[in-house]
């Protein structure tokens, strides 16, 4: 599909665990976000990607929460030893980015999310 | 900090009628603004958006109102129809200016319920 695409759709696992999510963005978007959102809540910065510019970070949690973009395309949100507090669903969105141009939009697409919950 | 919030979290409207859906503002540095729609188990749809050198667009049933004066955004859905039942977030952005990047900061969110 054109669409963002991010997997697991769910995953449970136990509090300590480290896991792995992904996200596929548009192909063609230079930009890359993560967000996080709470069960009846809006949707909380994590972090994000530009390019082979160094990510802004600023919206991570805690030194638990990490991400890396291969390539410039598919991004993987890793948190480790997971805490009860992290059961969220997460967020991925894919924009055109920087350098596109006066007209071009920083119109975000959404995946579907991945729900984290831990036990 | 600067934050974008949404005036209230429900609204319900019969089948036919019109929405409207507040978003307030704080960043007087915003220059664009986002509407999105989030259905149960889905991630947010883009709606419509709007710069800050407009005060009005329209799109299909939906028009999005820009109030810089009182920092003010709203999102007016024509003849609500109950496949607009969702949670509208507004979304904000303080650095587009002549560039295309832009880290949103997103509302609360309000839902909306369309009885038929």
């Amino acid at each position: 599909g054109a669409g963002v695409s991010q997997s697991p759709s769910n995953k449970v696992t136990e509090k300590g665990k480290d896991v792995e999510l992904r996200c596929d963005p548009i192909s063609g978007h230079t930009a890359l976000y993560w967000y996080r959102q709470s069960l009846g809540q809006g949707l909380e910065f994590l972090i994000y990607f530009q390019g082979n510019s160094a990510p802004d970070k600023s919206g991570l949690p805690s030194d638990r929460f990490s991400a890396e973009r291969t390539g410039g395309s598919v991004s993987t949100l890793t948190i480790q030893r997971t805490q009860q507090e992290d059961s969220a669903v997460y967020l991925c969105a894919s924009s055109l980015g920087e350098g596109q141009g006066l007209k071009a939009k920083n119109i975000q697409y959404f995946g579907a999310g991945t729900r984290l919950s831990v036990l | 900090g600067e934050s974008v919030g949404l005036h209230l979290p429900t609204l319900s409207v019969q089948e036919g009628d019109n929405s409207i859906i507040n978003c307030a503002y704080s960043n007087s540095a915003s220059d664009y603004f986002i509407w999105y729609k989030q259905e149960s188990g889905k991630g947010p749809q883009f709606i419509i958006d709007i710069r800050s050198n407009m005060d009005k667009r329209q799109g299909q049933r939906v028009t999005v109102l820009l109030n810089k004066t009182v920092k003010h955004l709203s999102l007016q859905i024509a003849a609500t129809q109950p496949g607009d039942s969702a949670v509208y977030f507004c979304a904000e952005n303080a650095n587009a200016g002549g560039t295309s990047y832009g880290k949103l900061t997103f509302g609360q969110g309000t839902i909306l319920t369309v009885h038929p």
